[in-house]
C-alpha cells in the first residue's frame, strides 16, 4: 500500500525567503508519480508541481522546485522568494503507474510573515 | 484550462436526509473521483470512475453512493446523512490513467449535518 508522509504540520517563514517542505513516501511500484498541491483558505487544490519516478532532473515550475531523492524516497517542495500569498495548506501525493488513485499526505501549513 | 465546479461552496443538511452533491468538468475528462478531507487526515477517496456508468470504491465508501450517467457530471449520494459526514468534499477529475496524469480539482463543497 502506498503511505506519504508529511512530518511538519506547520511551518513560519519570512517573506522573500525560501522553504522546504518534507515529504517522503513508500511504494513498492517502480513507475509513480509526485504531486504537490497547495490549497489556500478558500479550499480549492491547486495544483503546483510533478515528478516522475523516472525523471532524470528535478522538476521546477517558477518558484515552485522539488527536490528529488528516489533512493531515499524523498519529494521535498522547494519554495523560493517566498510571498504573502504562499500563506496556505501544502499537500504531497502520489500515484502508481497502474493505480487511478492519488494518496495524499496530511498536508503543512506554510504561514508567511511580512 | 481545465474546470472543475462543485454545485454548493456550503451545504447545511439534518441528519436522516438523502443529500446529493454534484460536480461537472469541462475538459472531456476520462476520470472522475471524489474525496472527503478532515483535519488532519489529508483527502481520502471515496468512489471514483473511470468512464460513464464505471465506478469503484476509493477507501472509505461506506455511507456513500455516486452516479455518473455523463461523462462530465459525476455525483456524490449520502443516503442518510449522518453527523460524521460533516466534512470537505472535494471532486476531482484527470484525463486518463497514465501515472503523470494530474487530477484536477474543484472548489469543495464544506457539508455540515446537524
Amino acid at each position: 500500500a502506498q503511505k506519504i508522509t508529511q512530518t511538519q504540520p506547520g511551518m513560519f517563514v519570512q517573506e522573500k525567503e525560501a522553504v522546504t517542505l518534507d515529504c517522503t513516501y513508500d511504494t513498492s511500484d517502480p513507475s509513480y508519480g509526485l504531486f504537490w498541491y497547495k490549497q489556500p483558505s478558500s479550499g480549492e487544490m491547486i495544483f503546483l508541481i510533478y515528478q516522475g519516478s523516472y525523471d532524470q532532473q528535478n522538476a521546477t515550475e517558477g518558484r515552485y522546485s522539488l527536490n528529488f531523492q528516489k533512493a531515499r524516497k524523498s519529494a521535498n517542495l522547494v519554495i523560493s522568494a517566498s510571498q504573502l500569498g504562499d500563506s496556505a495548506m501544502y499537500f504531497c501525493a502520489m500515484r502508481d503507474a497502474n493505480d487511478y488513485k492519488l494518496s495524499f499526505g496530511a498536508g503543512t501549513t506554510v504561514t508567511v510573515r511580512a | 484550462d481545465v474546470k472543475v465546479t462543485q454545485s454548493s461552496r456550503y451545504l447545511v443538511k439534518r441528519t436522516g436526509e438523502k443529500v446529493f452533491l454534484e460536480c461537472v468538468q469541462d475538459m472531456d475528462h476520462e476520470n472522475m473521483f471524489w474525496y472527503r478531507q478532515d483535519p488532519g487526515l489529508g483527502l481520502r477517496l471515496i468512489y471514483f470512475s473511470y468512464d460513464v456508468k464505471m465506478k469503484e470504491k476509493g477507501d472509505i465508501p461506506e455511507g456513500y453512493s455516486v452516479s455518473r450517467e455523463k461523462k462530465e457530471r459525476f455525483s456524490l449520494i449520502l443516503e442518510s446523512a449522518s453527523t460524521n459526514q460533516t466534512s470537505m468534499y472535494l471532486c476531482a477529475s484527470s484525463l486518463d490513467r497514465a501515472s503523470t496524469d494530474t487530477q484536477y480539482f474543484g472548489p469543495g463543497t464544506r457539508l455540515t449535518v446537524l
